[in-house]
């Protein structure tokens, strides 16, 4: 079984439109997140979701909206698409809020392509 | 504030060591180190709590010195399965909007094992 696992894991799209991506953990961890690496590996991190509230929302623009369903699933909505938005986007998940403790789970990564 | 790291890529022949390097310039409560595989996730490799401690994964160690505020981490005797991207990422030391619960990755170490 996948602990982190993310769909879809391409995704190619024209610029204007809106995608979602979806992400789900059977690990049983009360924290999920999104990052973000672009196309120097850097991993940054856009958001984060402690038992479904929103609790870490970096300077990401507004056409990136997450939605926490329940504490197992983490999607991530983006609207009017734009060429800086490709990258590849990890979802992760944690036991808790990351504190000298835990340890961050990765998904497979969704490698999104706007042309 | 993300950490630097260096080098940004090493090239090994099996057998030989490397070390990478993880520098911030905020007080840090932990520094995590993660193996990116290509095309892979990264995977966890080891967190280091502030207290200079030391920890190792198989022949991969590292440690921690919080009053440099930077970690090493050490590939001895490195196999051709250490090959991928390093990062380390950073909780700073005090709870603020600014660090509380966000790791913050470096831009990543390539290594190459060759035969």
């Amino acid at each position: 079984d996948t602990a982190v696992s993310q769909t879809p894991k391409y995704l190619v799209t024209q610029m204007g439109n809106d995608k979602s991506i979806k992400c789900e953990q059977n690990l049983g961890h009360d924290t999920m997140y999104w990052y973000k690496q672009d196309s120097k590996k850097f991993l940054k991190i856009m958001f984060s979701y402690n038992n479904k509230e929103l609790i870490i929302n970096e300077t990401v623009p507004n056409r990136f909206s997450p939605k926490s369903p329940d504490k197992a699933h983490l999607n991530l909505h983006i609207n009017s698409l734009e060429l800086g938005d490709s990258a590849v986007y990890f979802c992760a998940s944690s036991q808790d809020l990351v504190r000298g403790q835990e340890k961050l789970f990765f998904g497979s990564g969704t490698q999104l392509s706007v042309l | 504030q993300q950490p630097v790291q260096s080098p940004q890529a090493v090239i090994l022949r099996e057998g030989e060591d490397a070390v990478i390097n993880c520098s911030s310039s905020k007080a840090l409560y932990s520094v995590h180190w993660y193996r990116q595989k290509h095309g892979e996730a990264p995977v966890f490799l080891m967190i280091l709590l502030k207290g200079g401690e030391q920890k190792g994964h198989d022949k991969i160690s590292a440690s921690f010195n919080e009053k440099k505020q930077q970690s090493s981490l050490y590939l001895t005797a490195s196999q051709l399965s250490y090959s991928g991207t390093y990062f380390c990422g950073t909780e700073g030391e005090y709870m603020t909007t600014d660090s509380w619960g966000k790791l913050q990755f470096g831009a990543g170490t390539q290594v190459v094992v060759t035969p």
